[in-house]
């Protein structure tokens, strides 16, 4: 397996754009978080996914953010209209009926 | 409100020698105790994890010590090495919490030759 896949890797955008980041979990695996990291605060959960049904969306800090799962292969979050400090490397992770999470690679979002 | 708190925030340690990263929590409804692995430019990964039945858990040269009353854990490395360079975040996870983890804020640990 590929392991988590997030697209794109790096993302520069002005503020006040729209910006959609892309996480394609584990096959099979029916948990799906997405995270947020930055220096000051580290790795804050945002909201999770169970067999694409959102179950916990407290950690979104603002209506700005959203997130979406359509299917059992594919996510989103999108920030709109994206602010500077929203700057922070992205990270979704998955897991099936255990309790370790495989995280993805990141998305690094510079917003100017 | 910071629930699991870690410390150092960074941390130099001599090749060979033991790193030790302390963790403390203030929620006794916790019962998973992972600690994750990130180097720079990837995403985190799972080191090695406890549960409050035991007390220890050694994994090669990593070891977790776990002290229930004192509501802390720790990770200690053994012969540390300039691989073991990384962030390492400790976490916890509550019974019946889908998976949901509440991480530390991490220790940058550099191991120097």
């Amino acid at each position: 397996d590929a392991g988590v896949i997030q697209s794109p890797r790096h993302e520069v955008t002005e503020m006040g754009q729209e910006v959609t980041l892309r996480c394609k979990p584990i096959s099979g695996h029916d948990y799906l978080f997405w995270y947020r990291q930055t220096m000051m605060r580290g790795l804050e959960l945002l909201i999770y996914f169970n067999n694409n049904v959102p179950i916990d969306d407290s950690g979104m800090p603002e209506d700005r953010f959203s997130a979406k799962m359509p299917n059992a292969s594919f996510s989103t979050l999108k920030i709109q209209p994206s602010e500077p400090r929203d700057s922070a490397v992205y990270f979704c992770a998955s897991t099936w009926g255990t309790d370790t999470q495989y995280f993805g690679p990141g998305t690094r979002l510079t917003v100017l | 409100q910071q629930q699991v708190k870690q410390s150092p925030q960074s941390l130099i340690v001599q090749k060979g020698g033991i790193s030790i990263i302390n963790c403390a929590y203030e929620n006794t409804a916790f019962d998973y105790f992972p600690w994750y692995q990130q180097f720079p430019g990837k995403g985190p990964a799972l080191l090695i994890a406890i549960r409050p039945d035991v007390s220890e858990k050694k994994e090669g040269r990593f070891t977790i010590s776990f002290n229930k009353s004192a509501k802390q854990f720790s990770l200690h490395i053994m012969d540390s090495q300039p691989g073991d360079s990384a962030t390492y975040f400790c976490a916890a996870q509550g019974v019946g919490s889908n998976y949901k983890l509440t991480f530390g804020k991490g220790t940058l640990l550099t191991v120097n030759p």
